[in-house]
């Protein structure tokens, strides 16, 4: 199993311009689930799944959109990217929901300029 | 509103020595406790979790309490060793399908 897997791994936007950060496991996992992490603030969710069809908004979504059309893959996406968007996203799953171990994808470093 | 406090945000222990990091929660609904490590550049692992039908859990170097009534866990690593520094979250899940984290403790091992 390759696991959680994000890609790109880097990524450089300028202000305005919008993008698709892609997420992916082969777990068949229901839940699903992206965090951004910034310093000295944790991972804070942005948005997550309970199964395919099915998305709901977490902590700080404003900015971000994500829809669930298969179980395997969980895209974010960044309307009109903003410097304050810049951070390390992380995608996670696990296999029945927020009461068992989060598997987490390596992350991608955004930087909006 | 926060639902997840952690403290402190950064530890430094002599090698050898214990460390204990707690955190707080809000739902009294909660019953799943995990405690995920993150190394630098890398990303957050489970090291250890604990359900609410327990008071302790251990597992080696590393345990876990759990008071319910004060709605307050701790992960305590004994015996610490230079690559148990790290970033660790402590998170607690929400009623409403969300898992909430605390916003880590920087610990380090000094030599």
């Amino acid at each position: 199993n390759a696991g959680v897997t994000q890609t790109p791994k880097f990524q450089v936007l300028k202000t305005g311009q919008s993008m698709t950060l892609q997420c992916a496991q082969d777990m068949n996992h229901e839940y699903m689930s992206w965090y951004r992490q910034d310093p000295g603030m944790g991972l804070r969710l942005i948005h997550y799944s309970v199964g395919a069809g099915i998305t709901d908004q977490g902590e700080v979504p404003n900015g971000y959109n994500v829809s669930r059309s298969t179980t395997e893959d969980f895209p974010l996406r960044l309307l009109s990217a903003a410097p304050s968007q810049t951070s390390v996203y992380f995608c996670a799953s696990s296999y029945s929901g927020q009461w068992r171990e989060q598997y987490f994808g390596p992350g991608t470093r955004l930087t909006v300029t | 509103g926060e639902n997840v406090e952690q403290h402190p945000s950064t530890l430094s222990v002599q090698e050898g020595d214990s460390a204990v990091i707690k955190c707080t929660y809000s739902d009294s609904a909660s019953n799943y406790f995990p405690w995920y490590k993150q190394e630098l550049g890398k990303r957050p692992q489970l090291i250890i979790d604990i359900r609410s039908n327990v008071g302790e859990k251990k597992d080696q170097r590393i345990a876990v309490t759990l008071n319910k009534t004060a709605k307050h866990f701790s992960l305590h690593i004994t015996e610490t060793q230079p690559e148990d520094s790290a970033v660790y979250f402590c998170a607690a899940p929400r009623g409403d399908d969300k898992i909430i984290f605390g916003k880590g403790t920087r610990l380090h091992i000094l030599p």
